[in-house]
């Protein structure tokens, strides 16, 4: 499963709503799809799993939703720790992962 | 607190297996499943592999003929041993937990990443 991701970089100013994307070229349970935040120079942070639910201590800006091959991250109201990139995340039918290219957040 | 370091030589020459351990501390490494994961410099990010302790590893398939991944549920760690490794492998590597057993089937807890680097 192939999962593109758009768009690739999005520039937002704090206060504003950040709508990402996560389409897949097949069908992806949404029990299997997540999302993580990555800062430059650390691990990603998984924020969405499930396709909708938060991650512990995860801010309630964050909202995901979606199914089957189209799904998506909402941040609210960005905040300015919210730069930086944003994967989605799916598990399929053959036991495998894979991760989309990522969407860039400047703010 | 469940936290996860990688360890490992930072540079290894081409041709030759590259080895990574990751020390889980804080839960015992047979409750849960574990994964590697890499990110070539300025790259996404790239799944290579996943165990349960007690079952048989899952690898992507771009690397399956070269990747083993193993359990020392003795020490409380993980290793990745990629064969064969070219340019194309240098990347910082992930350790992380794959929380499955709970229902995530999501990397919900990471290491903070070595990079390794390929060259002779």
């Amino acid at each position: 499963i192939v999962l593109t991701q758009s768009p690739g970089t999005l520039s937002l100013s704090p206060g504003e709503r950040a709508t990402l994307s996560c389409r897949a070229n097949q069908r992806v349970s949404s029990s299997y799809l997540a999302w993580y935040q990555q800062k430059p120079g650390q691990a990603p942070r998984l924020l969405i799993y499930g396709a909708s639910t938060r991650a512990a201590a995860i801010p309630d800006r964050f909202s995901g939703s979606g199914s089957g091959t189209e799904f998506t991250l909402t941040i609210s109201r960005l905040e300015p720790e919210d730069f930086g990139v944003y994967y989605c995340q799916q598990y399929g039918n053959s036991l495998t992962y894979t991760f989309g290219r990522g969407t860039r957040v400047e703010i | 607190q469940v936290q996860l370091q990688e360890s490992g030589p930072g540079l290894v020459k081409p041709s030759e297996t590259l080895s990574l351990t990751c020390t889980v501390s804080g839960a015992p490494i047979s409750n849960y499943y574990w994964s590697w994961i890499r990110q070539s410099p300025g790259k996404g990010l790239e799944w290579v592999g996943y165990l349960f302790y007690s079952g048989t590893p899952n690898y992507n398939p771009s690397l399956k003929s070269r990747v083993s991944i193993s359990v020392d549920t003795s020490t409380n760690q993980f290793s990745l041993r990629l064969n064969s490794v070219t340019p194309a492998d240098a990347a910082v590597y992930y350790c992380a937990r794959l929380a499955i057993t709970t229902g995530l089937y999501a990397f919900d807890i990471w290491g903070q990443g070595t990079m390794v680097s390929v060259s002779s």
